[in-house]
């Protein structure tokens, strides 16, 4: 079955930590994207990436890092740098070029305290 | 900021009522994306939109590219209760980078059985 896969599905960690959220798709997608959700608000950009060794900044990159060093992977790390790190962060992909329609992964809850 | 409206933010209904959503920016979209996300999940794509006019359905599920192309409509007909969740529009602007796509507020929908 072809599909995006986050792990894990929930993650607890103390303030000042930093904290790798884990993305793998299976689709053969060129590009993969990550997403912040807070309750009652839309899906907000962090970071994405095209193709393989380069990615851009959303709207909201500052704490957060990136690394595409494979076509299936796309690793996401909070640092301690963000301010209010606890969210539902979700990662999707999409074909690439001309393709607007991206699919999403089932979300990882990260609780901060 | 906030570029996607969508109305209404929330919405209860009856099991076995049609429902109708709209998607509205000020701004010219080239592409309309209808997703569905159930509690704790991440979206699934429902709809895509590429032509203004187009009308598209997806079994129970009708959405419209607007003529204007600032807005997009999807409509649920007899509902059930699987059909509850967070319905997002999403768009590809015109003027950007094919890989940004911005998502709505949402609108929740509630089936009573």
């Amino acid at each position: 079955d072809g599909g995006i896969t986050q792990s894990p599905k929930y993650l607890f960690r103390k303030e000042g930590q930093n904290v790798t959220l884990s993305c793998e798709q299976n689709l053969n997608h060129d590009a993969m994207y990550w997403y912040r959700q807070d309750p009652g608000q839309g899906l907000r950009l962090i970071y994405y990436s095209q193709i393989v060794n380069d990615f851009q900044k959303g709207d909201i990159a500052e704490g957060y890092s990136v690394s595409r060093e494979k076509k299936e992977s796309f690793p996401l790390t909070v640092t301690s740098a963000q301010k209010n790190p606890t969210a539902f962060y979700l990662c999707a992909s999409s074909i690439g070029r001309q393709s607007y329609e991206q699919y999403f992964g089932p979300g990882t809850r990260l609780t901060v305290t | 900021g906030q570029q996607l409206n969508q109305s209404p933010q929330s919405m209860f209904i009856q099991e076995g009522e049609d429902v109708s959503m709209n998607c509205t920016s000020s701004s010219i979209f080239n592409t309309w994306l209808w997703y569905k996300q159930d509690p704790g999940e991440g979206p699934v794509l429902l709809i895509a939109l590429y032509k203004a006019g187009e009308l598209t359905s997806n079994g129970r599920l009708t959405a419209q590219f607007g003529i204007t192309r600032k807005d997009s409509f999807l409509n649920i007909s007899a509902s059930i209760p699987s059909d509850v969740g967070i319905y997002f529009c999403a768009g590809q602007r015109r003027g950007t980078s094919y890989d940004k796509v911005i998502f709505g507020p949402g609108t929740s929908l509630s089936v009573i059985p």
